[in-house]
């Protein structure tokens, strides 16, 4: 059975950089074809993709969000960790990760975690 | 970057009845589309990709169609656990992008 679960703080303050780690179990992602994703959903709004890392470390993101943008992977851990730097309260919202398909598709989704930015 | 929109923002359906939810591609992407559904304060889940193949056990009640530019989600007969909010999303180009959702709520 495959399983993500997010971990992180719960409040940042403005300009500083959000880590997010993404623990997950039922693959590995040393696998040929194993990708895992990020995505986050403001409060009230829609769902926004922010980046991908494959098994060979391959890596896409966000094309504005890029240059706020790091995905690691560290496959001993069994954990994808997420960091975005000059945190503003615009980036308040739910933060998922997900494996990814092959097509890009998120299946199955972590149960969130809430990253609220505020000073 | 694709622009998804999606149509309407809320849809009210009573119990049993069919439910057709629109998702429109600002260029072509062939059949790259998924749908998803969000219930209150849980994460999304997979039910269609390829724009038609239903994820492992959606009920079939559950049908996609569509390609190129215009797609849709239809809900032949909803039942009181469908009643929730729709995104679709589509993997034909990066960055990946999603539609901004509909609500089907009860009517």
């Amino acid at each position: 059975q495959v399983t993500l679960k997010e971990s992180g703080p719960a409040l940042v303050k403005p300009t500083q950089t959000l880590t997010l780690t993404c623990s997950f179990s039922g693959f590995s992602l040393s696998t040929r074809g194993i990708r895992v994703s990020w995505i986050r959903q403001p409060p009230g709004k829609a769902l926004q993709w922010l980046a991908r890392i494959d098994w060979n470390d391959d890596k896409f993101y966000f094309t504005s969000l890029k240059p706020r943008l790091s995905v690691s992977k560290d496959t001993s851990k069994n954990q994808v960790v997420l960091t975005m730097t000059n945190m503003d309260p615009v980036d308040t919202g739910t933060y998922y990760c997900a494996q990814t398909s092959g097509d890009n598709c998120f299946d199955p989704w972590g149960p969130g975690t809430l990253v609220t930015v505020s000073s | 970057e694709i622009v998804m929109t999606q149509s309407p923002a809320t849809l009210s359906v009573s119990p049993g009845e069919r439910a057709t939810l629109s998702c429109r591609a600002s260029q072509s992407i062939n059949t790259n589309l998924a749908w998803y559904q969000q219930k209150p304060g849980q994460a999304p889940r997979l039910l269609i990709y390829g724009a038609f193949t239903r994820a492992t056990g959606l009920p079939a009640r559950f049908s996609g169609g569509g390609s190129g530019t215009d797609f849709t989600l239809t809900i032949s007969s909803l039942q009181s656990e469908d009643f929730a909010v729709y995104y679709c999303q589509q993997f034909y180009s990066w960055p990946l992008t999603f539609g901004g959702g509909t609500k089907v709520e009860i009517k």
